[in-house]
């Protein structure tokens, strides 16, 4: 089946601008989460969801960073007034519900932005 | 805070040789600790947990808490399995989102 999928897998965007990064899922798994990758660092929590809600957000650097989940499927990552420090490669993971001990995130391939 | 600590970015070892990548971690409480492989243009995914305590592709992880480290070893490394290797800690809250070590790469050499 069908694993996660992110869109763009590039994103090349000059400073100052707007950038919306979208997660897909795997169907079915209620639970999504975003990380961010920088370079020679593993990934980064960002933000967690269960159905439409952000349960969590407590990994999100500034309130340049806001992501939602209106549906309770697919997923935007969006990131105002772009710093060159945002570049990064930014992960979607979704797991199944509930989420219990030892579950296992599937993690999507991601999108690499790059801020010029 | 909680936190996952691998020392060697790098790590080369010739095929057959045996392999042990290490990571360490600082956590108050019972840990939920993984290892996630990264191969060449693939995404990353889960190659073990420590509750399971089962051998994937030939791999095991001991938890030992004493030492709070989760090595990952291999007795007979294998070509296929050069990639990037990190250990990650779950939070026990409800959201369990993964705290990552920064990645070791292994080269297993011919």
């Amino acid at each position: 089946g069908a694993g996660v999928s992110q869109t763009p897998s590039n994103k090349v965007t000059e400073k100052g601008k707007y950038v919306e990064l979208r997660c897909d899922p795997i169907s079915g798994h209620t639970a999504l989460y975003w990380y961010r990758q920088s370079l020679g660092q593993g990934p980064e929590f960002l933000i967690y969801f269960q159905g439409t809600g952000a349960a969590d957000d407590s990994g999100l650097p500034n309130d340049r960073f806001f992501a939602v989940r209106p549906e309770g499927s697919v997923s935007t990552l969006k990131i105002q007034r772009t710093e060159r420090g945002d570049s990064a490669v930014y992960l979607c993971a979704s797991s199944p519900s509930p989420v219990t001990a030892y579950n296992e995130q599937f993690f999507g391939p991601g999108t690499r932005l790059t801020v010029l | 805070a909680q936190r996952v600590t691998q020392p060697e970015k790098l790590l080369s070892v010739f095929k057959g040789a045996p392999v042990e990548l290490k990571c360490n971690y600082s956590y108050s409480g019972s840990p939920e600790l993984f290892w996630y492989v990264q191969y060449s243009r693939q995404r990353l995914q889960l190659l073990l947990r420590h509750i399971s305590r089962e051998s994937i592709k030939g791999f095991t992880a001991d938890l030992n808490k004493g030492e709070t480290s989760f090595h990952l070893k291999k007795p007979f490394a294998q070509e296929e399995d050069s990639a990037m290797y990190y250990c990650a800690l779950s939070s026990v809250g409800s959201a369990r989102q993964l705290t990552f070590g920064s990645g070791t790469q292994l080269t297993v050499l011919p």
